[in-house]
């Protein structure tokens, strides 16, 4: 049971695609982020949000583009991908900035 | 650079003994700490936090922080099969510019055998 949904659930892109992810919370949370999950890597933080606001961006390529266009909606905008790019992509939210964050279910992306 | 250290197991228990994770870390001022459970497959989800030095207790589940040797553990008392998934430790640096970031480690795989 979660209170953060993701679509889609699995994505299969070639390198010169755009695709796009979607977080939908349902939690009246105010931050959210999205996290990079890599098989034997810890999780990385990518970007946060906080009232719609972009307040982080952990040195991530162009190639994804972040959008929040309110609190409860995040999308990460997917373009020429590396394979290397392949992973888990994890969104969270929370209540405010230093409060618990929430999970979804994530988007298990393969770049071919 | 903020680490966050977790042996990567799997670490094998007994149905019903004591499962012992631990978590090391290398910043000193780190002020929260949290457990998370992923099971295979899915997202990571939160069992324990802990603020301050001492044991603090859940069910099945204590927390141990002891900032001073900077480690935090988690034990499992009477493990069940169910409990099978892999830990991730993470921590929130001290109060400043950032300081909602969580820091995670790689993970522990926690294998229950029945």
């Amino acid at each position: 049971e979660t209170g953060v949904t993701q679509t889609p659930r699995h994505l299969v892109m070639g390198m010169t695609n755009k695709k796009s992810l979607k977080c939908e919370q349902h939690l009246g949370h105010n931050a959210m982020y999205w996290y990079k999950q890599s098989a034997k890597k810890p999780l990385e933080l990518m970007f946060v949000y906080n009232f719609k606001e972009q307040t982080e961006n952990n040195s991530v390529p162009s190639r994804f583009s972040p959008e929040c266009p309110n609190s409860s909606h995040l999308f990460l905008h997917l373009h020429t991908l590396q394979p290397e790019d392949s992973a888990l992509y994890l969104c969270a939210s929370s209540q405010v900035l230093d409060n618990e964050q929430f999970f979804g279910p994530g988007t298990r992306l393969t770049v071919l | 650079q903020k680490e966050v250290e977790q042996n990567s197991g799997p670490l094998s228990v007994p149905e019903g003994a004591i499962a012992s994770l631990n978590c090391t870390y290398s910043d000193r001022g780190s002020q929260s700490f949290f457990w998370y459970r992923q099971y295979s497959g899915k997202s990571p989800e939160l069992i324990m936090s802990i603020y301050s030095n001492g044991d603090k207790e859940d069910g099945r589940f204590t927390a141990q922080l002891n900032k001073a040797s900077q480690y935090v553990s988690l034990l499992i008392r009477d493990s069940q099969p169910s409990d099978s998934a892999t830990y991730l430790c993470a921590l929130r640096p001290a109060v400043g510019a950032g300081s909602y970031q969580l820091t995670f480690g790689k993970g522990t795989k926690l294998s229950v055998i029945p």
